[in-house]
């Protein structure tokens, strides 16, 4: 079975404060990507990055930076120096090699000024 | 510009009625997805279709039903069936082919539908 786990329902941090939001995964597949999606306030998901199983590497852009480690089946995504505008629900999610996406419950972060 | 148009926005439902949610797509990707999402939930899938006149089930189909008759558009039709039908329904599209599957799904701005 598939499934991605977002143990954390709500974070509230201070602007320019650095933030995590965790994501583990199960699958038994050995091809399967990875994403993370932004829903700000208006509602839409903004995709924010593709990860696929055989690539390893951190990612970073700008203020966000990517870390998935394989061995603990985890894809946590960390905002450096937070920004009001950051405030959003965060969906990590999942899929096998095929398109359909299975999400997480989301992270919900406020920041504030 | 390229993207997915949703409408309406917002809408209501009465007891007993079915409604239609649009969803149409101008970014020319064969697959469409139609996702619920409840307050404090991720994304479900309802249904999904990854070519002209064929879709699937996807986990939470009972009470819903779809058409997909052309590429640009996938509609949604919620029907009396579907008791609890109170939620925020969002579409997607995505490349389908297999140099591009499984590159990100490109979501709509969602329509919130409620009981009256």
């Amino acid at each position: 079975a598939q499934k991605v786990t977002q143990a954390q329902t709500e974070i509230s941090v201070v602007e320019k404060e650095d933030v995590t939001l965790d994501c583990v995964y199960e699958t038994r597949d050995t091809t399967y990507y990875l994403f993370w999606y932004k829903q700000p306030p208006s509602g839409e998901l903004v995709f924010l990055i593709r990860r696929n199983s055989f690539d390893e590497q951190n990612e970073i852009s700008g203020r966000y930076s990517w870390n998935f480690q394989k061995s603990t089946s985890s894809f946590n995504f960390t905002i450096t120096a937070s920004q009001v505008v950051d405030s959003a629900v965060y969906f990590c999610a999942l899929s096998r090699n095929t398109d359909k996406l299975i999400f997480g419950t989301g992270t919900r972060l406020q920041v504030f000024p | 510009d390229g993207g997915i148009t949703q409408s309406p926005k917002y809408l209501f439902r009465k007891e007993g009625q079915n409604v239609t949610l649009s969803c149409e797509q101008n970014l020319n990707h064969d697959a469409m997805y139609w996702y619920r999402q409840d307050p404090g939930q991720g994304l479900r899938l309802i249904y999904y279709s990854q070519i002209v006149n064929d879709f699937q089930k996807g986990d939470i189909a009972e009470g819903y039903s779809v058409s997909r008759e052309k590429k640009e558009s996938f509609p949604l039709t919620v029907t009396s069936a579907q008791k609890n039908p109170t939620a925020f329904y969002l579409c997607a599209s995505g490349p389908q082919d297999r140099i591009t599957r499984n590159q990100p799904q490109h979501f709509g701005d969602g329509t919130r539908l409620s009981i009256l």
